[in-house]
């Protein structure tokens, strides 16, 4: 069965701290992408990866950084958490040339900042 | 760009009653279109998508769309719901050239009444 693992279910940070988020996918997928799932506001595209090294900003890349060292794993990173970086965080990925007609996602990972 | 409007935020539905989720997108060239499923503590999961051809599209748990070009509509129907299709649906556009990310609209949340 395909996957993609989100490594933490629920995290609790402080304000300020470095948060990393990771991704790993086992599906061979060039393309990952990194989601924010607020109540109200639906899923808002932070950063993705079309390949190794390779890294584009999505609509709201503000407070955030990723890192894409190998093909499998896509990690995203807050710098100083802040409150509002609160939210359900969801990883996704899909196989290159295929107009991302098929994003498979993982569970997620409620961050909750303090 | 694209964006898609998901009209309805809930959407109460008594069990066997049919159910219609609006969703219009709005976009200056050709688009593809999609619904994506999550069910409660699930990561998302793709329902049905429009690419070409045929515009009325089936997808899974018997749930179908229809693509309306001149209203640029994608409205998600089923005859019949059952409990367990209480979810969050979210339809979801892109560019239909290139490799472009999906844009999400705000979600719409199906709660099927016994």
């Amino acid at each position: 069965d395909v996957k993609v693992t989100q490594s933490s279910r629920y995290l609790v940070k402080r304000t300020g701290e470095k948060v990393f988020l990771e991704c790993v996918q086992d599906m061979d997928h060039e393309n990952m992408f990194w989601y924010r799932q607020d109540p109200g506001l639906g899923l808002r595209l932070i950063y993705f990866s079309y390949d190794v090294k390779m890294k584009e900003k999505g609509d709201i890349p503000e407070g955030y950084s990723v890192s894409r060292e190998k093909k499998e794993r896509f990690s995203l990173i807050l710098e100083s958490a802040s409150t509002n970086q609160t939210s359900m965080y969801l990883c996704a990925s899909s196989s290159a040339g295929t107009v991302n007609e098929k994003l498979f996602f993982g569970s997620g990972t409620q961050l909750s900042v303090l | 760009a694209q964006s898609v409007t998901q009209l309805d935020s809930q959407v109460p539905v008594f069990e066997e009653a049919p159910v219609e989720l609006r969703c219009n997108y709005s976009s200056s060239v050709s688009v593809y279109l999609f619904w994506y499923v999550q069910y409660p503590n699930q990561g998302l999961q793709l329902l049905l998508k429009y690419l070409s051809g045929s515009t009325l599209v089936k997808g899974i748990n018997g749930f179908e769309a229809e693509f309306n070009k001149s209203q640029t509509s994608f409205h998600l129907r089923k005859p019949s719901v059952h409990i367990s299709d209480t979810a969050e649906y979210f339809c979801a556009v892109t560019k239909g050239s290139g490799n472009t990310p999906l844009v999400f609209g705000k979600g719409t949340r199906l709660s099927v009444i016994a």
